[in-house]
Protein backbone atom coordinates (compact mmCIF):
# COMPACT_ATOMS: atom_id res chain seq x y z
CA UNK A 1 0.00 0.00 0.00
CA UNK A 2 0.93 3.45 -0.13
CA UNK A 3 1.27 4.14 3.54
CA UNK A 4 1.77 2.27 7.14
CA UNK A 5 -1.23 0.45 7.61
CA UNK A 6 -2.41 -0.99 11.39
CA UNK A 7 -5.68 -2.94 12.10
CA UNK A 8 -7.79 -2.58 13.69
CA UNK A 9 -8.22 0.85 13.96
CA UNK A 10 -9.73 0.47 17.53
CA UNK A 11 -10.19 -2.23 19.98
CA UNK A 12 -12.26 -2.84 23.23
CA UNK A 13 -11.41 -5.84 25.03
CA UNK A 14 -11.68 -7.09 28.62
CA UNK A 15 -9.43 -6.79 31.11
CA UNK A 16 -7.60 -10.23 31.58
CA UNK A 17 -7.82 -11.07 27.78
CA UNK A 18 -5.47 -11.12 25.43
CA UNK A 19 -4.89 -9.04 21.69
CA UNK A 20 -2.87 -8.45 18.99
CA UNK A 21 -2.64 -5.41 17.10
CA UNK A 22 -1.28 -5.78 13.44
CA UNK A 23 1.49 -3.38 11.46
CA UNK A 24 1.30 -3.62 7.58
CA UNK A 25 4.64 -0.94 6.92
CA UNK A 26 5.95 0.85 3.69
CA UNK A 27 6.85 -1.74 0.96
CA UNK A 28 10.44 -2.23 1.06
CA UNK A 29 11.14 -0.77 4.44
CA UNK A 30 13.58 -2.56 6.34
CA UNK A 31 13.08 -0.87 9.99
CA UNK A 32 9.72 -1.21 11.53
CA UNK A 33 8.77 0.92 15.57
CA UNK A 34 6.20 0.25 17.89
CA UNK A 35 5.11 3.29 19.81
CA UNK A 36 2.30 3.69 22.85
CA UNK A 37 0.66 6.85 23.28
CA UNK A 38 -1.55 7.79 25.77
CA UNK A 39 -4.28 10.34 26.32
CA UNK A 40 -2.63 13.11 26.25
CA UNK A 41 1.20 12.61 26.01
CA UNK A 42 3.78 11.52 24.12
CA UNK A 43 5.28 8.68 22.10
CA UNK A 44 6.66 5.84 24.10
CA UNK A 45 8.87 3.71 22.45
CA UNK A 46 8.13 -0.23 22.58
CA UNK A 47 9.99 -1.86 19.93
CA UNK A 48 12.51 -1.67 16.99
CA UNK A 49 12.92 -4.21 14.29
CA UNK A 50 15.78 -3.46 12.00
CA UNK A 51 16.11 -6.03 8.90
CA UNK A 52 17.22 -9.68 10.14
CA UNK A 53 18.67 -7.76 13.23
CA UNK A 54 17.79 -8.95 16.68
CA UNK A 55 14.99 -6.54 17.31
CA UNK A 56 15.39 -3.98 20.31
CA UNK A 57 12.81 -4.92 22.88
CA UNK A 58 14.26 -2.77 25.29
CA UNK A 59 11.05 -0.79 25.54
CA UNK A 60 8.78 -3.13 26.15
CA UNK A 61 6.82 -2.23 29.07
CA UNK A 62 6.34 -5.86 30.78
CA UNK A 63 6.94 -9.41 29.66
CA UNK A 64 3.16 -9.42 28.95
CA UNK A 65 4.35 -7.52 26.03
CA UNK A 66 5.61 -8.79 22.75
CA UNK A 67 5.92 -8.53 19.02
CA UNK A 68 7.67 -10.53 16.22
CA UNK A 69 8.09 -9.94 12.17
CA UNK A 70 7.15 -11.99 10.22
CA UNK A 71 9.36 -12.21 6.50
CA UNK A 72 10.66 -9.03 7.33
CA UNK A 73 7.23 -7.39 6.50
CA UNK A 74 4.30 -7.19 8.44
CA UNK A 75 4.47 -7.06 12.35
CA UNK A 76 1.92 -8.71 15.08
CA UNK A 77 2.33 -6.68 19.03
CA UNK A 78 0.63 -8.83 21.35
CA UNK A 79 -0.44 -7.72 24.85
CA UNK A 80 -1.19 -10.90 26.80
CA UNK A 81 -3.67 -10.50 29.96
CA UNK A 82 -4.67 -7.07 29.10
CA UNK A 83 -5.03 -4.58 32.16
CA UNK A 84 -6.58 -1.02 32.42
CA UNK A 85 -3.19 0.64 32.35
CA UNK A 86 -2.63 -0.55 28.38
CA UNK A 87 -5.43 1.49 27.30
CA UNK A 88 -3.81 3.75 24.52
CA UNK A 89 -3.29 4.57 21.16
CA UNK A 90 -0.57 2.03 19.20
CA UNK A 91 1.34 3.13 16.87
CA UNK A 92 3.35 1.51 14.07
CA UNK A 93 5.90 3.34 11.71
CA UNK A 94 8.59 2.12 8.61
CA UNK A 95 11.41 3.67 7.35
CA UNK A 96 14.00 2.55 5.15
CA UNK A 97 16.44 2.01 8.18
CA UNK A 98 20.39 2.49 8.15
CA UNK A 99 22.12 5.89 6.83
CA UNK A 100 20.33 8.98 6.91
CA UNK A 101 17.17 7.49 5.50
CA UNK A 102 15.34 6.86 9.14
CA UNK A 103 12.25 9.33 8.71
CA UNK A 104 9.73 6.91 9.75
CA UNK A 105 5.94 6.92 8.37
CA UNK A 106 3.59 6.54 11.28
CA UNK A 107 0.19 4.56 10.47
CA UNK A 108 -3.11 6.20 11.73
CA UNK A 109 -2.81 3.31 14.84
CA UNK A 110 -4.81 1.48 16.94
CA UNK A 111 -6.99 2.67 20.21
CA UNK A 112 -7.11 0.15 22.85
CA UNK A 113 -9.67 0.55 25.22
CA UNK A 114 -9.40 -2.03 28.53
CA UNK A 115 -12.52 -2.71 30.03
CA UNK B 1 10.09 1.52 28.29
CA UNK B 2 11.84 4.94 27.23
CA UNK B 3 9.01 7.85 27.40
CA UNK B 4 8.55 11.08 27.11
CA UNK B 5 7.21 13.98 29.44
CA UNK B 6 3.75 14.19 30.58
CA UNK B 7 1.99 17.23 30.90
CA UNK B 8 2.36 18.69 27.02
CA UNK B 9 3.20 22.42 26.98
CA UNK B 10 1.20 24.49 24.87
CA UNK B 11 2.14 27.39 22.83
CA UNK B 12 -0.49 29.86 21.63
CA UNK B 13 0.49 31.97 18.93
CA UNK B 14 -1.81 34.54 16.69
CA UNK B 15 -2.16 33.98 12.90
CA UNK B 16 -0.08 35.32 11.07
CA UNK B 17 2.51 35.24 13.81
CA UNK B 18 5.66 33.35 13.82
CA UNK B 19 6.15 30.32 16.48
CA UNK B 20 9.22 29.02 18.03
CA UNK B 21 8.52 25.26 19.37
CA UNK B 22 11.73 24.19 21.70
CA UNK B 23 13.18 20.82 22.47
CA UNK B 24 16.12 19.47 24.26
CA UNK B 25 17.52 16.29 23.76
CA UNK B 26 19.55 14.04 26.04
CA UNK B 27 22.14 12.04 24.40
CA UNK B 28 24.62 13.63 22.62
CA UNK B 29 25.62 10.81 20.56
CA UNK B 30 22.52 11.96 18.57
CA UNK B 31 23.15 12.50 14.87
CA UNK B 32 20.04 12.45 13.15
CA UNK B 33 17.14 14.71 14.37
CA UNK B 34 13.42 15.24 13.09
CA UNK B 35 10.89 16.97 13.84
CA UNK B 36 7.09 15.97 13.71
CA UNK B 37 3.26 17.02 13.54
CA UNK B 38 0.46 15.56 14.94
CA UNK B 39 -2.85 16.22 14.45
CA UNK B 40 -5.96 15.12 16.59
CA UNK B 41 -6.45 11.34 15.66
CA UNK B 42 -3.58 10.89 13.45
CA UNK B 43 -0.05 9.61 13.28
CA UNK B 44 2.63 11.40 13.65
CA UNK B 45 3.68 13.30 10.33
CA UNK B 46 7.38 13.95 9.45
CA UNK B 47 7.67 17.84 9.42
CA UNK B 48 11.36 18.55 8.68
CA UNK B 49 14.96 16.64 9.50
CA UNK B 50 18.73 18.07 10.13
CA UNK B 51 21.82 15.92 10.66
CA UNK B 52 23.97 16.93 13.46
CA UNK B 53 27.24 18.14 10.56
CA UNK B 54 24.45 21.28 10.26
CA UNK B 55 22.85 23.60 12.66
CA UNK B 56 20.26 25.01 10.45
CA UNK B 57 18.19 23.80 7.91
CA UNK B 58 15.16 25.30 6.12
CA UNK B 59 12.02 24.23 4.74
CA UNK B 60 8.84 25.63 3.09
CA UNK B 61 7.86 27.78 6.41
CA UNK B 62 9.45 25.91 8.80
CA UNK B 63 13.33 26.62 10.00
CA UNK B 64 14.85 23.83 12.27
CA UNK B 65 17.85 25.23 14.48
CA UNK B 66 20.75 22.98 16.45
CA UNK B 67 22.77 23.53 18.78
CA UNK B 68 24.78 21.05 19.60
CA UNK B 69 26.84 22.19 22.39
CA UNK B 70 23.41 22.60 24.44
CA UNK B 71 21.80 19.94 23.49
CA UNK B 72 18.92 21.75 22.18
CA UNK B 73 16.91 21.82 18.70
CA UNK B 74 14.25 24.63 17.79
CA UNK B 75 11.51 24.22 15.12
CA UNK B 76 10.23 27.64 13.94
CA UNK B 77 7.04 28.43 11.73
CA UNK B 78 6.85 31.29 9.94
CA UNK B 79 3.45 32.69 9.05
CA UNK B 80 1.75 30.66 11.45
CA UNK B 81 -2.08 29.30 10.17
CA UNK B 82 -4.88 27.52 12.23
CA UNK B 83 -3.78 24.43 10.11
CA UNK B 84 -0.34 24.69 11.83
CA UNK B 85 -2.75 23.68 15.20
CA UNK B 86 -1.56 20.23 16.52
CA UNK B 87 1.16 18.92 18.90
CA UNK B 88 4.94 18.76 17.56
CA UNK B 89 7.78 16.30 18.94
CA UNK B 90 11.33 16.72 17.96
CA UNK B 91 12.70 12.86 17.75
CA UNK B 92 16.35 12.05 18.04
CA UNK B 93 18.26 9.73 16.27
CA UNK B 94 22.01 7.67 17.36
CA UNK B 95 24.39 5.98 14.91
CA UNK B 96 22.66 6.38 11.46
CA UNK B 97 19.75 3.17 12.00
CA UNK B 98 19.23 3.56 15.74
CA UNK B 99 15.75 3.39 17.09
CA UNK B 100 14.06 6.67 17.17
CA UNK B 101 13.36 8.51 20.66
CA UNK B 102 10.34 11.22 20.56
CA UNK B 103 11.18 14.12 23.10
CA UNK B 104 8.20 15.47 24.71
CA UNK B 105 5.42 17.30 22.25
CA UNK B 106 4.33 21.12 22.83
CA UNK B 107 0.86 21.98 21.78
CA UNK B 108 0.89 24.83 19.31
CA UNK B 109 -2.95 26.64 19.24
CA UNK B 110 -3.38 28.87 16.77
CA UNK B 111 -5.55 31.89 17.03
CA UNK B 112 -7.55 33.67 14.84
Amino acid sequence: GAGVSQSPSNKVTEKGKDVELRCDPISGHTALYWYRQSLGQGLEFLIYFQGNSAPDKSGLPSDRFSAERTGGSVSTLTIQRTQQEDSAVYLCASSLGGGWNTEAFFGQGTRLTVV
Amino acid sequence: GESVGLHLPTLSVQEGDNSIINCAYSNSASDYFIWYKQESGKGPQFIIDIRSNMDKRQGQRVTVLLNKTVKHLSLQIAATQPGDSAVYFCAENENQGGKLIFGQGTELSVKP
